[in-house]
């Protein structure tokens, strides 16, 4: 089974701050990730696919970049809404997996 | 628009049986494969099983392998989950997912809460 490791756990930032948050597979995964934000209480919700495809009504200061084992989120400008938990997707293979997760504070 | 709506969750005692369902609406069901994954309380999301758009293939979770079902019928728009021999590590809320042509989770449910407990 492909692992995702995430970076960091949590990440405390400012509005206006740029944020990076990064996935590593254990294995050759091409472009094959995509990115979740999830609030609480809530469903998770997909930013990105095939690791820099927004999604359709994403605000494009989400972004990301990859390929191979090491991929990165980015988000230029954080607003007040983006202050969730976000998560990786590996769909390269079987088993599906998700890497641990960021959460995301207001410093 | 795309609704997706799990039912079926409860407290279920370890080792009874349970089908979550998910009732899909406001797209071409039987185009597109579906998805179950969960998310412990306070934990992260966890990938459970997956569904062919036409059921002919499936894939699982190693921790859930031999023990859940998935299973969908076009005609009714319905996705199921069955959940056989459960364990106090399968409680969860379960939510089903739809998968877009890249074969990703694009639209979720708001999911459904399963307890396994004595």
């Amino acid at each position: 089974d492909i692992q995702m490791t995430q970076s960091p756990s949590s990440l405390s930032a400012s509005v206006g701050d740029r944020v990076t948050i990064t996935c590593r597979a254990s294995q050759g995964i091409r472009n094959d990730l995509a990115w979740y934000q999830q609030k609480p209480g809530k469903a998770p919700e997909r930013l990105i696919y095939a690791a820099s495809s927004l999604q359709g009504g994403v605000p494009s200061r989400f972004s990301g970049s990859g390929s191979g084992t090491e991929f990165t989120l980015t988000i230029s400008s954080l607003q007040p809404e983006d202050f969730a938990t976000y998560y990786c997707l590996q769909h390269n293979s079987y088993p599906r997996t998700f890497g641990q997760g960021t959460k995301l504070e207001i410093k | 628009q795309v609704q997706l709506v799990e039912s079926g969750g409860g407290v279920v005692q370890p080792g009874k049986s349970l089908r979550l369902s998910c009732a899909a609406s406001g797209f071409t069901f039987r185009s597109f494969g579906m998805h179950w994954v969960r998310q412990a309380p306070g934990k992260g999301l966890q990938w459970v099983a997956v569904i062919s758009y036409d059921g002919s293939s499936k894939y699982y979770a190693d921790s859930v392998k031999g023990r859940f079902t998935i299973s969908r019928d076009n005609s009714q728009n319905t996705l199921w989950l069955q959940v056989n021999s459960p364990r106090a590590e399968d409680t969860a809320v379960y939510y089903c997912a739809k998968e877009d042509t890249v074969l990703v989770p694009d639209y979720w449910g708001q999911g459904t809460l399963v307890t396994v407990s004595s």
